[in-house]
């Protein structure tokens, strides 16, 4: 069966400092990946998706990347964080069948201080 | 393009009367719904999909969701809530025109009173 890791947990960082926040799947190949971000009292918004290795789809401007460095391995960055970076971060993972189903991580809850 | 449209940010209810959580969606051509959850500091699972076939869709946890199409609405339905049903709820629609990609709607927090 599938499974979809995250971590760190939760992280307190320094504003200025710098972010990286990784996200594994197990048990499938070649899904699609995003990075969804939930501020403080606000939906669901979607940052980043990749279909592929390398290949990574900005949906916002901001101050934060993504990368793609193997299959299943999802990396979100920033070289200094914002105080606005604060939110939960959710990785999640989908097949490549129009009628899949989009899989969520357990979420990194960051603080930015 | 399409959108979905959550018009209650918060549904209070009390314990074991019946919930609807209404979800309206825009372009009613070839698309595809859901339902997820998300209970306090976890990631969202899905409660319910509908891709075709019948327009009552039953999901986990008692819930069931119907598709009108000439409402372009999904709404979600529980005859009798718990106290553990506390939790976020949104609502996704995916399409040919967003590339199957899910548009998801701003969630709807279902608050269980005692």
């Amino acid at each position: 069966s599938q499974t979809i890791h995250q971590w760190p947990a939760t992280l307190v960082q320094p504003v200025g400092s710098p972010l990286s926040l990784e996200c594994t799947v197990e048990g499938t190949s070649n899904p699609n990946l995003y990075w969804y971000r939930q501020a403080a009292g606000r939906g669901l918004q979607l940052l980043f998706y990749s279909v592929g290795i390398g290949q990574i789809s900005s949906e916002v401007p901001q101050n934060l990347s993504a990368s793609r460095p193997q299959d299943r391995q999802f990396i979100l960055s920033s070289k200094k964080l914002l105080l606005s970076d604060s939110g939960f971060y959710l990785c999640a993972w989908r097949g490549e069948g129009m009628f899949d189903t989009q899989y969520f991580g357990p979420g990194t809850r960051l603080t930015v201080l | 393009a399409q959108s979905v449209t959550q018009l209650d940010s918060q549904v209070p209810v009390f314990e074991e009367a019946p919930v609807e959580l209404r979800c309206n969606y825009s372009s009613s051509v070839s698309v595809y719904l859901f339902w997820y959850v998300q209970y306090p500091n976890q990631g969202l699972q899905l409660l319910l999909k509908y891709l075709s076939g019948s327009t009552l869709v039953k999901g986990i946890n008692g819930f069931e969701a119907e598709f009108n199409k000439s409402q372009t609405s999904f709404h979600l339905r529980k005859p009798s809530v718990h106290i553990s049903d506390t939790a976020e709820y949104f609502c996704a629609v995916s399409d040919l025109g967003s590339n199957y990609q899910l548009i998801w709607g701003a969630g709807t927090k279902l608050i269980i009173k005692p």
